[in-house]
């Protein structure tokens, strides 16, 4: 079936380590994006993506970063740098064609810190 | 910059009754979208419902609907006949219909989270 795999589902994180969380689609869309949720504050950009080999910061970028190597790949790593990484990252994607907000979601990964 | 404020942070209905979620926001341009999404417990958020700003008509997918009010600059949800399946997170969004890089980008509210009991 067609869709966004996001991995792992939980992930810990100690102090001062990078940690790169995984998003996979095969739904052959050109766009792919990382939003960052945390309680009562909805969901808010980190980077994204519409093209291989080329992504954009969003509203939250410091302390992440991206590369889109393949269509279907967009990890995103939680660097040290990060202070408070603690919270619920969702992976998105669409094509081109479709409207911005007509977003395909994986089911997201938790990030805690040790 | 746009803001998007949704007040509830909590609501619960009794199922086959109606319930409204209220969201308000802030902004200084004329043209844009407004969206609902749903973040059901699987947590993959589906988006519900779509409204153009220059539509004076509100929205209405099955037995959701949308109540407009530019002037006011509100846009609640409307759910008729609720059923076990509509608990969930609810995500009022708004973008911007320039086509720029910020055009790209939604702006959620903080959520509310919707209860139904049996």
């Amino acid at each position: 079936d067609g869709g966004i795999t996001q991995s792992p589902k939980y992930l810990f994180r100690k102090e001062g380590q990078n940690v790169t969380l995984s998003c996979e689609q095969n739904l052959n869309h050109d766009a792919m994006y990382w939003y960052r949720q945390d309680p009562g504050q909805g969901l808010r950009l980190i980077y994204y993506s519409q093209i291989v080999n080329d992504f954009q910061k969003g509203d939250i970028a410091e302390g992440y970063s991206v590369s889109r190597e393949k269509k279907e790949s967009f990890p995103l790593t939680v660097t040290s740098a990060q202070k408070n990484p603690t919270a619920f990252y969702l992976c998105a994607s669409r094509p081109h064609k479709d409207s911005p907000e007509k977003l395909f979601f994986g089911s997201g990964t938790q990030l805690s810190v040790l | 910059a746009q803001t998007v404020t949704q007040s509830q942070p909590e609501m619960s209905v009794q199922e086959a009754e109606t319930v409204t979620l209220s969201c308000t926001y802030d902004t200084s341009e004329s043209d844009y979208y407004l969206f609902w999404y749903k973040q059901p417990p699987s947590r993959q958020m589906i988006l519900v419902i779509r409204q153009e700003a220059y539509k004076q008509q509100n929205a209405t997918e099955n037995r959701f609907s949308v109540n407009f009010q530019k002037a006011a600059k509100s846009f609640s949800l409307k759910i008729s006949d609720s059923q076990l399946g509509d608990a969930a997170m609810y995500f009022c969004a708004y973008r911007s219909a320039w086509n720029n890089n910020a055009g790209n980008m939604l702006t959620f509210g903080g959520g509310t989270r919707l209860m139904v009991k049996p």
